[in-house]
């Protein structure tokens, strides 16, 4: 049973025009991730949330937003992509209980801009 | 911040060889390390971790060992096969809860 869902697996989008990746889990987990992971390197920590917590890197670009309505679903928003941002956007989840836990990748929505 | 260094950064083994990857953390308070197996075009996947009450901890035909002194991991793969070729990532983590990764290391097991 799929855990960590992402949609769409493949997004197409123009230079400029805003786009937004979806990420849902089944796992009731309170921490969820976006990562951004371009080819032959690691993935690259955006932001991320622990519970309604919003927690973002020193480095993340501003083009870079992010919305939690919900435990289950976290959005990433991207408002003027460049063709720099095309990448595997990874959305991860753990659960937080006082241990450290470990984080469950979803498949991905690879980014394509024109 | 954490850094985490990986090598090496290719490596070809004939199958049925033992593979070694090694990784070093700077942040003595990290306490969790895991990795992570990557095929092409799919998600990373957790294939082993250890903590750091913990200096061996192994799996089939994985094992991972942790020198927290030395601040060092490694990871051991024996009897390669060619599904093992993948992308491994050793990652370090404090309770902050976010993971350090390495840059990675490509492994091709040749048949």
């Amino acid at each position: 049973d799929a855990m960590v869902i992402q949609n769409p697996r493949y997004q197409v989008t123009q230079f400029g025009k805003p786009v937004t990746l979806s990420c849902s889990q089944t796992l009731n987990h309170n921490v969820m991730y976006w990562y951004q992971q371009k080819s032959s390197q690691a993935p690259k920590l955006l932001f991320h949330y622990y519970d309604k917590d919003f927690n973002n890197e020193a480095d993340t670009p501003d083009n870079f937003q992010s919305r939690r309505p919900n435990t289950s679903f976290c959005f990433l928003d991207i408002r003027s992509p460049g063709l720099g941002d095309a990448a595997m956007y990874l959305c991860a989840t753990s659960a937080r209980t006082g241990l450290l836990e470990t984080q469950y990748f979803g498949p991905g929505t690879r980014l394509l801009v024109l | 911040g954490e850094n985490v260094e990986q090598h090496p950064s290719t490596l070809s083994v004939q199958e049925g060889d033992s593979a070694v990857i090694k990784c070093t953390y700077s942040d003595s308070a990290s306490n969790y390390f895991p990795w992570y197996k990557q095929e092409l075009g799919k998600r990373p996947q957790l294939i082993i971790d250890i903590r750091s009450n913990v200096g061996e901890k192994k799996d089939q035909r994985i094992a991972v060992t942790l020198n927290k002194t030395a601040k060092h991991f490694s990871l051991h793969i024996t009897e390669t096969q060619p599904e093992d070729s993948a992308v491994y990532f050793c990652a370090a983590s404090t309770y902050d809860y976010k993971l350090s990764f390495g840059a990675g290391t490509t492994v091709t097991v040749r048949a």
